[in-house]
């Protein structure tokens, strides 16, 4: 079955431990986002990258990284979590920019 | 840079009216403009989604318009469900970085039975 998978689904962790989000696609696709979802802001791009080894910030990547080592893989790193980082996370992928773009389930995290 | 608004930010409609939900865009090189829904507590999902070659595309009860002149485009819901009820986001391409995806701040419609 052709999906986005995300691990963990639900997170609360302290100020300050670093965490990592996985999320992975096995449709081959060359482009992977990361959002974040705030009530009444809508899905707000955190980073992207559009084919391995290659990253860009989106508009809110403050305190937030990624990799693309591997063409399904695109991991998101807190290295310091703050509490202004809790939220519902979404991954997405698509065959390249510009086309439909297929979200895993989010993550929702929550930092004391 | 692509900026896009999306209103109204709630609607309410009768089982069975028509709903509108309207998204302005302001990169006039985007191309590509899909419509996400999103149920409560689930993932977005694309229900529909036009380029702007197109005018107008229709799937059965959904059909969304482009005008590109004015830079903005709609989302027509006709005979409304109560499974309709969700959250609506419109998105517009962004070329100049790799055609990525700007959101709509997303509508809640709910569908009264």
């Amino acid at each position: 079955e052709a999906q986005v998978t995300q691990n963990p689904r639900y997170l609360i962790t302290v100020t300050g431990k670093k965490l990592t989000v996985t999320c992975s696609q096995n449709m081959n696709h060359e482009y992977m986002s990361w959002y974040r979802q705030d009530p009444g802001l809508g899905l707000r791009q955190i980073y992207y990258s559009m084919n391995v080894e290659v990253t860009d910030k989106g508009d809110v990547p403050e305190g937030y990284k990624v990799s693309r080592k591997e063409k399904r893989n695109f991991p998101l790193i807190l290295e310091s979590p703050s509490p202004n980082q809790t939220s519902l996370y979404f991954c997405a992928s698509s065959q390249t920019g510009g086309n439909e773009q297929f979200f895993g389930p989010g993550t929702r995290l929550t930092v004391l | 840079g692509e900026n896009v608004e999306q209103h109204p930010s709630t609607l309410s409609v009768q089982e069975g009216d028509s709903a509108v939900i309207k998204c302005t865009y302001s990169d006039s090189a985007s191309n590509y403009f899909p419509w996400y829904k999103q149920e409560l507590g689930k993932r977005p999902q694309l229900i529909i989604d036009i380029r702007s070659n197109v005018g107008e595309k229709k799937d059965q009860r959904i059909a969304v318009t482009l005008n590109k002149t004015a830079k903005h485009f709609s989302l027509h819901i006709t005979e409304t469900q109560p499974e309709d009820s969700a959250v609506y986001f419109c998105a517009a391409s962004w070329p100049e970085y790799g055609n990525k995806l700007v959101f709509g701040a997303g509508t809640i419609l709910r569908v009264k039975s």
